[in-house]
């Protein structure tokens, strides 16, 4: 069936470095990959996606890679600030409609 | 625009009671989706309403059901409610057939008791 395996379940780096998230997916249709922030007592928000005919999305400190072979896609954040603190959620859709299949989430923790 | 927004933003129900949440879309915005989020499962899709038609459904039992309004605006039911309920229930529209982007509601935490 449908389903997003998400790993790490939870990263700690320092201010100022580098933070990549991993996710795979199982639906070969699924066609359109969002990331999700969440912080403490707030909404998902949309902070980045990418469609299945691009390899790569970019838009500043934040980009997303994916590989439609491996049925693979990653959120990677540089420069990290401690604002980036929250948990990320990976997710798939196909263009069957409106369900997201979501990974389990990353807590991010970025230290001063 | 105005955002996507939900009501009530807090419930306090009884084990048997039923429950009615709300959720209005973006303006312009057909498809809504619902999400019901818990520590232990994470984010689990419930259903999709798309012009007033269920497009898709998740695996949740049938005490859970939905509608959406010509306007667009959505309403979802929980009958007989369960401990287990006990959830932070999320909405987010989408302009479907423009993008796929969906947008969220600030959710409505139900609490069962």
């Amino acid at each position: 069936g449908e389903n997003v395996e998400q790993h790490p379940s939870t990263l700690s780096v320092q201010e100022g470095d580098s933070a990549v998230i991993k996710c795979t997916y199982s639906d070969s249709a699924s066609n359109y990959f969002p990331w999700y922030k969440q912080e403490l007592g707030k909404r998902p928000q949309l902070i980045i996606d990418i469609r299945s005919n691009v390899g790569e999305k970019k838009d500043q400190r934040i980009a997303v890679t994916l590989n439609k072979t491996a049925k693979h896609f990653s959120l990677h954040i540089t420069e990290t600030q401690p604002e980036d603190s929250a948990v990320y959620f990976c997710a798939a859709i196909n263009n069957q409609g409106g369900k997201l299949i979501f990974g389990q989430g990353t807590e991010l923790s970025v230290k001063p | 625009k105005a955002g996507v927004t939900q009501t009530p933003r807090y419930l306090i129900k009884t084990r048997g009671q039923q429950v009615t949440l709300s959720c209005s879309p973006i303006s312009g915005h057909r498809s809504v989706s619902w999400y019901q989020q818990t520590p232990g499962q994470g984010l689990q899709f419930l259903f999709e309403y798309f012009s007033e038609t269920q497009r898709n459904k998740g695996n949740f039992p049938g005490r859970f059901s939905g509608r959406q309004f010509s306007n667009s605006r959505s309403e979802m039911n929980v009958s007989t409610l369960e401990l287990g309920d006990s959830a932070l229930y999320l909405c987010a529209s989408s302009s479907w057939g423009l993008s796929y982007e969906q947008y969220f509601g600030p959710g409505t935490r139900l609490t069962v008791t």
